[in-house]
């Protein structure tokens, strides 16, 4: 089944505690792109990387580390973790070619809470 | 990307069709209009998209006016399970990694 996974599903950790949530797609994608959910903001882009070894800024990128070291993995690093990341984080990918991209196909979301 | 504006939200009768409006009136001439929608708080789920010429699917219908600035998602016969936001978002040409799904409308359909 094509899918876009992402672990833990819900993960509870302290200030500080360096803590990374995996992504992977079996779909071949190029195209792959992180993107938190809060209350009131909608849904706001971190990183997305449009193939292996590129990596780009999105709109909300600080306190958050990317590596896109293989197509179908993506993990999303958070060095020190502050309560102010307590979100729910969604995975994406997409086909992506040269500048186009496709509809993306979005992760289950890793609900995180930073006490 | 070109902005997007969409109503905070709408109501639909269970049956009725529900017409969802976005307005992109800065979009350039080969950005295309996605759809998408979030249910509760799952992953956002693709819906449809479009350039020029209107579009149908399995799930909806996608009108997209004349001088591409405005767009209309349609679905036929909404029910209960089509309760969701539903975002309008148009990924810019130039830079076409990034996406901003702003806060998209709030459907409710009731029965």
């Amino acid at each position: 089944e094509a899918q876009v996974t992402q672990n833990p599903r819900y993960l509870i950790t302290v200030t500080g505690k360096k803590l990374t949530v995996t992504c992977s797609q079996n779909m071949n994608h190029e195209y792959m792109s992180w993107y938190r959910q809060d209350p009131g903001l909608g849904l706001r882009q971190i990183y997305y990387s449009m193939n292996v070894e590129v990596t780009d800024k999105g709109d909300v990128p600080e306190g958050y580390k990317v590596s896109r070291k293989e197509k179908r993995n993506f993990p999303l690093i958070l060095e020190s973790p502050s309560p102010n990341q307590t979100s729910l984080y969604f995975c994406a990918s997409s086909l992506g070619r040269a500048t186009i991209v496709y509809e993306q196909y979005f992760g289950p979301g890793t609900r995180l809470t930073v006490t | 990307d070109a902005k997007t504006t969409q109503p905070p939200s709408m109501d639909c009768a269970e049956g009725r069709a529900a017409n969802l409006p976005c307005n992109h009136s800065t979009i350039s001439g080969n950005e295309y209009v996605y759809w998408y929608r979030q249910i509760h708080s799952q992953g956002p789920q693709y819906i449809i998209h479009g350039l020029k010429n209107n579009e149908t699917n399995e799930m909806a219908s996608l009108i997209i006016t004349e001088d591409r600035k405005s767009s209309t998602l349609i679905l036929p016969h909404a029910t209960l399970r089509d309760t969701a936001v539903y975002y309008c978002i148009v990924p810019g040409s130039l830079n076409a990694g990034k996406s901003t799904f702003g806060d998209g409308t709030t459907l409710t359909v009731k029965p």
